[in-house]
């Protein structure tokens, strides 16, 4: 079955950056777009961006333009999610989504999850 | 840009049906999907392109939208339904989400 392996919980110190992995199985990743959303403490789901790992094209949401960068291994099914220049605003639970295909529909299904904490 | 907007907070009695509402400027003319969202847990998508159920989904969640409104609706709501619900669109290229909405099951 289509299944979404994220990396394990990460403290960072503010300044610093962070890298999640959300590896893939059970289907081929090249055929279907991947997103990453967060959710902070309280709040709403946030959606970061969105990659095609066919040939690692991009979108990001404005909020995250310059300091977020996602890219993808086709060699082993996994895309990652590098942030930086993280801020105590940036602690959330961090997703990735498969998209619908290679059409923006919805998202299904999502990683687990990764939990990074910023704090000095 | 877009915004998507959800009553924070619904409430509904056991057995009884429970309507969601997400709301955006000709909001008919996009597909809307619903996740629900359950503490500790990743979302789950119950509702896809306004009123599609996924495999494994429960019949009891169905979805409609036209003019500024789309919902989602929980007939004979159970204490498992308790959760937070999102509804979500495309629009410009990017991902939106309403602001979620709590349901309660009292």
């Amino acid at each position: 079955q289509v299944q979404l392996v994220q990396s394990g919980a990460e403290v960072k110190r503010p300044g610093a950056s962070v890298r999640a992995a959300c590896r893939a199985s059970g289907y081929t990743i090249t055929t279907y777009y991947m997103n990453w959303v967060r959710q902070a403490p309280g709040q709403g789901l946030e959606w970061m961006g969105i990659i095609d790992p066919t040939d690692g094209s991009t979108r990001y949401a404005q909020k995250f333009q310059g300091r977020l960068t996602m890219t993808s291994d086709t060699s082993t099914s996994t895309i990652y999610m590098e942030l930086s220049s993280l801020t105590s605003e940036d602690t959330a639970v961090y997703y990735c989504a498969r998209g619908d295909g290679k059409n923006f529909g919805w998202l299904d299904p999502w990683g687990q999850g990764t939990l990074v904490t910023v704090s000095s | 840009s877009y915004e998507l907007t959800q009553p924070p907070s619904v409430s509904v009695s056991p057995a009884q049906t429970a309507s969601i509402t997400c709301s955006g400027d000709k909001l008919g003319t996009k597909y809307t999907s619903w996740y629900q969202l359950k503490p500790g847990q990743s979302p789950v998508l119950v509702i896809y392109q306004d009123t599609t159920r996924p495999s494994g989904i429960p019949e009891h969640f169905s979805g409609s939208n036209s003019g500024d409104t789309a919902t989602l609706t929980i007939s004979g709501t159970q204490a498992v339904d308790e959760g937070d619900y999102y509804c979500q669109v495309w629009d410009s290229g990017t991902v939106v989400f309403g602001g979620g909405t709590k349901l309660t099951v009292l």
